[in-house]
């Protein structure tokens, strides 16, 4: 049964880091590309980041780019979202999502974790 | 960025009843329309991908139509495990985006 648990999620000041960290199990991690969408509470859902199964495309919503990053580590079956600089409007739910495509990214997700609560606050 | 736009925000329907969310994209997407269902405390799961493939282990109860920019998703007799809220989202062009969702309450 494949299965994505999101942890990592917490109380941040703005201005300061959070990792979060997907373990995947019950599928071939290295086979898939991958995805972080978040929502924020009681709103609805906006795509952060993807990365193919090999690391080798990366991409990044606009409102994120240049503070978050986005990795893997294919031997750990894990999936990674370094946030830097965080701001107010970054607190959300943050979902792993595997893309229903191998090879290339379909940009549309079959399976989901529950999430992640991040808030940022002073 | 391509806007999504989902209407009704909330409906009330009873068990049994047809049920019809529409939603329509702010440009031609062609087919690249997919609808998820999400409950309270979860992430979304995938219905409908495509417009109208059935993703699946999807009950058939669930269905999906339209092209271009219009959008439907029909559920043909609503059941108790139904009630939830459901969203569309464009998988057209990065960076892709999701309707604001519909929440589907008991009547």
């Amino acid at each position: 049964e494949v299965e994505l648990v999101e942890f990592g999620g917490g109380l941040a000041q703005p201005g300061r880091s959070l990792r979060l960290s997907c373990a995947a199990s019950g599928f071939t991690f290295d086979d898939y590309g991958m995805h972080w969408v978040r929502q924020v509470p009681g709103k609805g859902l906006e795509w952060v980041s993807s990365i193919s199964w090999n690391s080798g495309s990366i991409d990044y919503a606009d409102s994120v780019k240049g503070r978050f990053t986005i990795s893997r580590d294919n031997a750990k079956n894990s999936l990674y979202l370094q946030m830097n600089s965080l701001r107010a409007e970054d607190t959300a739910f943050y979902y792993c999502a595997r893309d229903i495509n191998g090879a290339a990214a379909a940009y549309y997700f079959d399976y989901w974790g529950r999430g992640t609560l991040v808030t940022v606050s002073s | 960025d391509i806007q999504m736009t989902q209407s009704p925000s909330s409906l009330s329907a009873s068990v049994g009843d047809r049920v019809t969310i529409t939603c329509r994209a702010s440009q031609s997407i062609s087919t690249y329309l997919n609808w998820y269902q999400q409950k309270l405390g979860n992430g979304p799961k995938l219905l409908i991908y495509g417009a109208s493939s059935l993703q699946s282990g999807v009950p058939s109860r669930f269905s999906g139509s339209g092209s271009g920019a219009d959008f439907t998703l029909t559920i043909s007799s609503l059941q108790p495990e139904d009630f939830a809220t459901y969203y569309c989202q464009q998988s057209y062009r990065t960076p892709v985006t999701f309707g604001q969702g519909t929440k589907v309450e008991i009547k």
